[in-house]
């Protein structure tokens, strides 16, 4: 399996403020997700990291509140763009394919005051 | 709305005991499953991966899988006290390989 790591893993923010989270594999890897866990909640996808062009995003998720980048085929970031309270949570990525199994990273724990 | 169910718990088994955890999902074309295991703080963890009807079998682990019912399970055999944790189900439909998660089970096992 990839080995993940994510940058910060931890933060403690200000309500405004944007905060970006970087996530790096050891490998190339085609998919990239991100991922919110809410406290006490399950995970929720974000959107699909897209290698050379636009993030997919899902319903309730968008690229202005969202943004995200992906360089390369090992990297990507997420930005939480002028937090609110409300987006306190973990955020994780994780890499993998299609009917394939997926892994993730370690994740960042985000407290917005 | 593609779903997947799974009970809240908390399940507590003694040690060395079963613990079953069973996960429904809406979509009848979902493609793979699932189990993960997160442990208070931590990142979920991969611990089966199942696509074909039947069982899988990995150590203490078995995973089964009924298509046509659709629900998937997880077996913890010999249940130590450092399985407790919370552990989700997932379910990849054909859309680009997307996870959607279930709740989670919580599961205690009791020394």
């Amino acid at each position: 399996s990839a080995v993940i790591s994510q940058k910060p893993s931890r933060d403690i923010c200000q309500r405004g403020t944007s905060l970006t989270i970087q996530c790096q594999v050891d490998s190339q890897v085609t998919m990239m997700f991100w991922y919110r866990q809410q406290p006490g909640q399950s995970l929720t996808l974000i959107a699909t990291a897209n290698q050379g062009s636009e993030a997919t995003y899902e319903s309730g998720f968008v690229i202005d509140k969202f943004p995200i980048s992906r360089p390369n085929l090992t990297f990507s970031t997420l930005t939480v763009s002028n937090m609110s309270p409300e987006d306190s949570s973990i955020y994780l990525c994780s890499v993998g394919g299609f009917s394939s199994e997926q892994f993730f990273g370690p994740g960042t724990r985000l407290t917005v005051l | 709305q593609k779903e997947v169910e799974q009970n809240s718990g908390p399940l507590s088994v003694p040690e060395g005991a079963i613990a079953s955890l069973n996960c429904t999902y809406s979509d009848r074309g979902s493609q793979s499953f699932f189990w993960y295991r997160q442990y208070s703080g931590k990142s979920p963890e991969l611990i089966m991966f199942i696509y074909s009807n039947g069982d899988k079998e990995d150590g203490r682990f078995t995973a089964q899988l009924n298509k046509a019912s659709q629900y998937v399970s997880l077996l913890i055999r010999d249940s130590q006290p450092s399985d407790s944790a919370t552990y989700l189900c997932a379910v990849i439909y054909n859309q680009g390989g997307k996870l959607i998660f279930g709740q989670g089970t919580e599961l205690s096992v009791k020394p």
